[in-house]
């Protein structure tokens, strides 16, 4: 039982660039989200679906996004990266949107310059 | 929409001390009140949740109360130690989302 695994752990854009930030979980969790840290700062929801097939926008929605055709990925995508959006991705899931605990992936650092 | 609030931002205690930090939010329909830690440079950890039909809840040094009439709730860590240092975030439920706090940096002093 791996949890929430997310990969890459490091990666360095240029602007401009795209890339797919991967999500993936073996606990059987209808609902995944994607957050984003910055230094010193709180959580911020980008995404996030409660089941496959289902999308929708957290509060920072601009410049991402997402998918989710099975249960257990649910891939990020950034479309043309800025360096606005340098930042610590968290993915995490749970049984379902809001009555039951998140277990959180270990993070993607993303740096864009 | 639901607005929570956390305070203090930062709190420094000694070892062995109590630390205390509280919450408040807006919903009243929020039910479900979880506290997570994140250490530096970690993912955040779910530590202890509490949902509307109890009061309080403990495991082992950290308790959780809530007040359901003020609309607050407290993360209370007994006997403090060095690995309690970590930024703690609360959170309540409110139109199937999560809504955080800002987080409260809990700094251990030896």
């Amino acid at each position: 039982n791996a949890g929430v695994t997310q990969t890459p752990k490091f990666q360095v854009l240029k602007t401009g660039q795209s890339m797919t930030l991967q999500c993936a979980q073996d606990m059987n969790h209808e609902y995944m989200s994607w957050y984003r840290q910055d230094p010193g700062m709180g959580l911020r929801l980008i995404h996030y679906s409660v089941g496959a097939g289902i999308t929708d926008q957290g509060e920072v929605p601009n410049g991402y996004n997402v998918s989710r055709s099975t249960t257990e990925d649910f891939p990020l995508r950034l479309l043309s990266a800025a360096p606005s959006q340098t930042s610590v991705y968290f993915c995490a899931s749970s049984y379902d949107d809001s009555t039951y605990g998140y277990t959180f992936g270990s993070g993607t650092r993303l740096t864009v310059v | 929409g639901e607005n929570v609030e956390q305070h203090p931002s930062t709190l420094s205690v000694q070892e062995g001390d109590s630390a205390v930090i509280k919450c408040t939010y807006s919903d009243s329909a929020s039910n479900y009140f979880p506290w997570y830690k994140q250490e530096l440079g970690k993912r955040p950890q779910l530590i202890i949740d509490i949902r509307s039909n109890v009061g309080e809840k403990k495991d082992q040094r950290i308790a959780v109360t809530l007040n359901k009439t003020a609309k607050h709730f407290s993360l209370h860590i007994t006997e403090t130690q060095p690995e309690d240092s970590a930024v703690y975030f609360c959170a309540a439920n409110s139109n199937y989302q999560l809504i955080w706090g800002a987080g409260t940096k809990l700094i251990i002093k030896p």
